[in-house]
Formats: structure tokens, sequence, C-alpha cells
């Protein structure tokens, strides 16, 4: 079944211990993608990956890492979190940068205390 | 920059009948699609319609439908004989499409639509 996956789905943390989130799409896909969703806000580009090796900042990057070493895992870490960074947290691929359609992991739910 | 406006925060409709969702967006760009989402409780982001900007031709998927009006920039959702799990939230999404732009769906805030039985 073609999916992206996102684990954990719940995570409570403390702020400034490092944690990661992983996600993995078994679509082949080029493009990756994190989001974060916050009430009132919609979803906003926290970072993207336009192929492996490539990563660049979206529009929310601050306290945020990426990494792009293998074509179908996109881990996000938060090297010392804070509690603004409690959220829903979406990952997303799609086969390209031009792609039209970008298929959603089920989304992580973390809370920074 | 694009932005995307949904001015309805919540909205309601009785089970069997029709509803409208807005969506209004603003760019300066001639090629493009829009998107409509929904998020159920369950959190999930859910495609369930897309328009290319270049079709003139509003998109159809069973009992949704958009009214789109590239002019006025604006995207309706329509939801005709809406159903109990047609309950959700509904993101209005906006995409460039072509390279040099970072692939970002841009996001409305979100209409909250309920269906009451």
């Amino acid at each position: 079944e073609a999916q992206v996956t996102q684990n954990p789905r719940y995570l409570i943390t403390v702020t400034g211990k490092k944690l990661t989130v992983t996600c993995s799409q078994n679509m082949n896909h080029e493009y990756m993608s994190w989001y974060r969703q916050d009430p009132g806000l919609g979803l906003r580009q926290i970072y993207y990956s336009m192929n492996v090796e490539v990563t660049d900042k979206g529009d929310v990057p601050e306290g945020y890492k990426v990494s792009r070493k293998e074509k179908r895992n996109f881990p996000l870490i938060l090297e010392s979190p804070s509690p603004n960074q409690t959220s829903l947290y979406f990952c997303a691929s799609s086969l390209s940068l031009q792609g039209y359609e970008q298929y959603f992991g089920p989304g992580t739910r973390l809370t920074v205390t | 920059a694009q932005t995307v406006t949904q001015s309805q925060p919540e909205m309601s409709v009785q089970e069997a009948e029709t509803v409208t969702l807005s969506c209004t967006y603003d760019t300066s760009e001639s090629d493009y699609y829009l998107f409509w989402y929904k998020q159920p409780p369950s959190r999930q982001m859910i495609l369930v319609i897309r328009q290319e900007a270049y079709k003139q031709q509003n998109a159809t998927e069973n009992r949704f439908s958009v009214n789109f009006q590239k002019a006025a920039k604006s995207f309706s959702l329509k939801i005709s004989d809406s159903q109990l799990g047609d309950a959700a939230m509904y993101f209005c999404a906006y995409k460039m499409n072509y390279g040099g732009s970072q692939g970002n769906l841009i996001f409305g805030k979100g209409t909250k639509l309920s269906v009451k039985p």
C-alpha cells in the first residue's frame, strides 16, 4: 500500500530534550516536506527536500533541522524543543517539486512542557 | 506572496442538503493548482478535489464540486447530499506550478463543517 508513515504518532517531552520524528514514504517520491498545524493558522511549511541531500527552509524553519540521506526517509529533528513547538506535525511527499498531489502522513502530535 | 483566505471559520448543514464553503486567494501567477483537503477528527489530511488553473471546466468528484472563478480568484467547494461523514475541517490550498518555488502548499485557516442529522 502506497503511504507515508510517521513515528511516533504522539510524543510528550520536556524543554531542551532532543527528539526526532521519523517520516518514510514507499512511493519513490523525490519531493518531501514537513508542515506544522496550529489552531487558527492552518498548515505552514517547515522544511522541504527536492531529492536526496537537497533540503531547504520553508516558511517556519527556526528550531528545526532535517536530513535526507535516503530517498524514502526525511526525519525532522528538534535539537532543543521549546513549548512554542507544541503542535501537530505532518510529513508529505509528492512525485516531484512540480507534482500536483502531495500525500500526507497521519500526523504527529507533539507536546513540549 | 500568495495568500489563501477562508472567511467562514464554521459552517453547519442539515444532512442530505447542500453546503458551499468559500475560499479566495491572492497570486500574481497564472499557472497554479488549487485544492480542497478534508481533515476529519482522525487528523488525516485527505485530498477532496483538485483544480488546475489552466482548465476552465470546474472539477467534480462525486458529491463534491468546485466553482472556480479565476478572474475573481475564488475557489468555492460545494458538497451535495451532505452526509454525517462529511463533518470535518476543510482546508483550501494553493500551489504554484513551476520550478523555483519550494513546492509549498499554502493553506487557508480552515472551515469547520458540522452536519446535523
